[in-house]
């Protein structure tokens, strides 16, 4: 079955520090996967998306995500954090018959310090 | 343009009752998907429509329903309440079936007492 790893709970980074989320995936065929932010009480907004072609993709507010199919791995990076970037995210990939479905990780939960 | 609506936004029910919760998809988009994100964890699939038709459901029990209607809103149902159905419910719209562009709104914080 489809599954999504996001091996860190918690991270904490200074403002203008970069930052990168780990994301890894089980998926037999090629996967479609996703990046979602969550601020608190809020929906989800996507950041971005991989379907195929370029393996590095960019996505908005200066975030990117990089396909390594060898490592089985859709990492999330910002060169230089804000303090507005504070929030939960979460790595998806498409599943079922469709890719209908989306398979969430449990969510990396960023801080930043000022 | 309006995002994905659901209604209501808040609500508190006892044990037992049972619940309807409200989406209205982007304009154009004919796929509602429905997914359950209990505090601390992800959100988890649990229902699919596409022009009327289930196209999806998740590992959830029978308690739980949805279905779709003709001007592509959808209800979520819930009978039978537990207290560990307790969550935030997301509803996602997207054109397709596909989740390749699934918006999601603000979702309805469900909490049973």
């Amino acid at each position: 079955a489809q599954s999504v790893t996001q091996p860190d709970i918690h991270i904490t980074v200074s403002e203008g520090a970069s930052l990168e989320l780990r994301c890894n995936y089980s998926y037999g065929a090629t996967p479609y996967l996703f990046w979602y932010v969550q601020s608190p009480g809020q929906g989800l907004q996507l950041l971005l998306k991989y379907f195929s072609g370029d393996t590095l993709v960019q996505g908005i507010k200066g975030f990117e995500a990089e396909f390594k199919r060898s490592q089985s791995s859709f990492n999330l990076r910002k060169p230089s954090v804000h303090w507005s970037d504070a929030a939960e995210y979460f790595c998806a990939v498409g599943a079922g018959e469709y890719g209908n479905k989306l398979v969430f990780g449990a969510g990396t939960i960023l801080r930043v310090k000022s | 343009d309006a995002g994905v609506t659901q209604s209501p936004t808040h609500l508190i029910k006892t044990r037992g009752q049972q619940v309807t919760l409200r989406c209205s998809p982007i304009s154009g988009h004919k796929s509602v998907s429905w997914y359950q994100q209990v505090l601390g964890q992800g959100p988890q699939f649990i229902f699919q429509y596409y022009e009327k038709e289930e196209r999806g459901r998740g590992n959830f029990p029978d308690r739980f329903s949805a279905r779709q209607f003709p001007n592509y809103s959808s209800e979520l149902n819930v009978n039978a309440l537990l207290l560990g159905d307790s969550a935030l419910y997301l509803c996602a719209s997207s054109f397709r079936t596909q989740a390749t562009e699934a918006f999601f709104g603000q979702g309805t914080r469900l909490t049973v007492v």
